[in-house]
């Protein structure tokens, strides 16, 4: 059970608007920020967004992160098929017993 | 332009001692004030965070894993290293060297190395 709960599954038509979101609680995203990371099959994870909204040179603009509590969510608009792969979020959790970097289960994008 | 690259057996035996090093090439690991860390993904699973060391020696564990874990930088070879002690095949998986400014945004990572725990 991951301590960042996202959906297991999205998918979107080329062209789409896709949200995908990203639970966590106070010791967490509520008081940490969050990052992303895409995944193609096959290879290392990619870093997408950092500090909740910030993208690393040279990722489109077509993504995009937010935060708003103890929740985040990365959008990927104007979907296209190479977007197909999977998301996962991140953030540092301050509890005693979990302390350390905490990654969400992982949502696997389908571009239909 | 940074680069990284896991070596290290890719079978290990129950019981023993899993030892991955990560060889870092485009920038000295003494140098740059970067955290580098440790992530690895199980068969079919999401990522799970090991371990970081920034560069002046300070480290941070999983807690669920500190007790078996050692993370440490040779600056003589521009690499840093994980030990993971007592494996069972729970830790068979694919395990990726990172590194970035920030603890918790690791933006150049390795290409993974699959490590199989099976006697």
């Amino acid at each position: 059970q991951s301590v960042l709960t996202q959906p297991p599954s999205a998918s979107g038509t080329p062209g789409q608007r896709v949200t995908i979101s990203c639970s966590g609680s106070s010791s967490n995203i509520g008081s940490n920020t969050v990052n992303w990371y895409q995944q193609l099959p096959g290879t290392a994870p990619k870093l997408l967004i950092y500090s909740n909204n910030q993208r690393p040179s040279g990722v489109p603009d077509r993504f995009s992160g937010s935060k708003s509590g103890t929740s985040a969510s990365l959008a990927i608009s104007g979907l296209q098929s190479e977007d197909e792969a999977d998301y996962y979020c991140a953030a540092w959790d301050d509890s005693l017993n979990v302390r350390g970097v905490v990654f969400g289960g992982g949502t696997k994008l389908t571009v239909l | 332009q940074l680069q990284l690259q896991e070596s290290g057996p890719g079978l290990v035996k129950p019981s023993e001692t899993l030892s991955l090093t990560c060889t870092v090439s485009g920038g000295s690991i003494s140098s740059s004030s970067y955290y580098w860390g440790w992530i690895r993904q199980p068969p079919g699973k999401g990522l799970e965070w090991i371990g970081s060391i920034y560069y002046s020696g300070s480290t941070y564990y999983n807690p669920s894993l500190k007790s078996r874990v050692t993370i440490s930088v040779d600056t003589s070879k521009n690499q840093f290293s994980l030990k993971l002690s007592s494996v069972t095949a729970a830790d068979t998986a694919v395990y990726y060297c990172a590194s970035g400014e920030f603890l918790n945004a690791f933006d150049i990572w390795g290409q993974g190395t699959m490590v199989t725990v099976s006697s």
